[in-house]
């Protein structure tokens, strides 16, 4: 069965500082990998996905990923964090199962930005 | 605009009471999903539909029912049977896997109270 791991429950970082979330996955065929954010009380909105070709993959807001086959990661950038970067970020891997495309999710990682 | 809609954002519910929290898209998407998030739980699966007048059950189906009459409407019934019902109830939808793999859209979500 798949699986997403993101170590790093919370984050703080300062304003204007660079940002690394991590996330590790774990599926067998070759995955399809996303990105989501989530403010307080909404919905998630994608920030990025990576399907196949490059894989330096850039998303909206200024994030990018990059996908690591041998280490089995997608780990989420962005050089210069914003305080409105602070929410909470959800890596998820897409698998075919019962005839439809289903996301498993990891955990999440909230981010805190220090003005 | 497209996108998801959910209502309401705000629900309570005494114990004992069904209650049904409603999702409609006008993406003109197939396949749509109900997620259930707990905190520091990220997104578990409740139910999916590919099709009006077809469901299968996700991995925490047990309480909850469904409903495809329309393909635009998905409502989620939470019924007394769900031992532990407080939550984030979030509703998503993409377009049919027989155009290949694609992201999920997520509606705002309904939080669910039980009194």
């Amino acid at each position: 069965a798949q699986s997403v791991t993101q170590p790093d429950i919370h984050i703080t970082v300062s304003e204007g500082a660079s940002l690394e979330l991590r996330c590790n996955y774990s599926y067998g065929a070759t995955p399809y990998l996303f990105w989501y954010v989530q403010s307080p009380g909404q919905g998630l909105q994608l920030l990025l996905k990576y399907f196949s070709g490059d894989t330096l993959v850039q998303g909206i807001k200024g994030f990018e990923a990059e996908f690591k086959r041998s280490q089995s990661s997608f780990n989420l950038r962005k050089p210069s964090v914003h305080w409105s970067d602070a929410a909470e970020y959800f890596c998820a891997v897409g698998r075919l199962g019962a005839g439809s495309y289903q996301l498993t999710f990891g955990k999440g990682t909230k981010l805190s930005v220090i003005p | 605009d497209g996108g998801i809609t959910q209502s309401p954002k705000y629900l309570f519910r005494k114990e004992g009471q069904n209650v049904t929290l409603s999702c409609e898209q006008n993406l003109n998407h197939d396949a749509m999903y109900w997620y259930r998030q707990d905190p520091g739980q990220g997104l578990r699966l409740i139910y999916y539909s590919q099709i009006v007048n077809d469901f299968q059950k996700g991995d925490i189906a047990e309480g909850y029912s469904v409903s495809r009459e329309k393909k635009e409407s998905f409502p989620l019934t939470v019924t007394s049977a769900q031992k532990n019902p407080t939550a984030f109830y979030l509703c998503a939808s993409n377009r049919d896997r027989r155009q290949g793999f694609n992201e999920q859209f997520f509606g705002p979500g309904t939080r669910l109270t039980v009194l």
